[in-house]
């Protein structure tokens, strides 16, 4: 069966510091790969998502960033953190070729800039 | 614009039955996903319609009227457990996700 992590589960990072969040996949190959940000309140918000290793596709200019190094692994990245980049970040997997799939998301990061 | 509504919040009955309403409004169309999220955690997958109709999968019921932009979760003999919220996502001619911003869903004893 398939599980996807994520760590760390939690993360209080000052303004101006970088970011590295990471989320594994595990189970099936070549999955598509997305990162979302929820908001306190709000809807899940996609960040980015990736179809291959290298494939990364921005839905949000902003001041984070995406890499996919290894087929089963996605980090989401910042050089500087803002305050407006507190939130819920959830990494979610699909099985890759149809178009209908659904998603199934890791547990999550919990940040809070200070 | 793309746009997805549902009710920000409802209260039940342990015991009871929940209707929760979801309208999409979205640049083609492709189905309609249903999630539970527990508080701090990550959304499940519950349903997911793509033909007008109701689909039953035990406790839980997902309805689907593509003609009126219009989704609900039925939700029988509420349990406690049930205590979350419920979002309602429409995929848009680009198979991508429109996700709504939720529905909390409280059950009272």
């Amino acid at each position: 069966s398939q599980t996807i992590h994520q760590w760390p589960a939690t993360l209080v990072q000052p303004v101006g510091s970088p970011l590295s969040l990471e989320c594994t996949v595990e189970g099936t190959s070549n999955p598509n790969l997305y990162w979302y940000r929820q908001a306190a309140g709000r809807g899940l918000q996609l960040l980015f998502y990736s179809v291959g290793i290298g494939q990364i596709s921005s839905e949000v200019p902003q001041n984070l960033s995406a890499s996919r190094p290894q087929d089963r692994q996605f980090i989401l990245s910042s050089k500087k953190l803002l305050l407006s980049d507190s939130g819920f970040y959830l990494c979610a997997w699909s099985v890759s070729g149809r178009e209908v799939e659904t998603q199934y998301f890791g547990p999550g990061t919990r940040l809070l800039v200070l | 614009g793309q746009n997805i509504d549902q009710p920000t919040e409802m209260t039940a009955t342990e015991g009871a039955i929940v209707q929760i309403n979801c309208t999409y409004q979205t640049s083609g169309f492709n189905g309609l996903f249903w999630y539970q999220q527990h508080a701090g955690e990550a959304p499940t997958f519950l349903s997911y319609n793509v033909l007008d109709g109701l689909e039953e999968k035990g406790r839980f019921s997902s309805f689907l009227s593509r003609s009126k932009g219009y989704s609900y979760l039925l939700l029988k003999e509420l349990q406690m457990k049930d205590s979350a919220s419920y979002l309602c996502a429409a995929l848009d001619s680009n198979y991508q996700l429109i996700w709504g911003a939720g529905t909390k869903l409280i059950i009272k004893p």
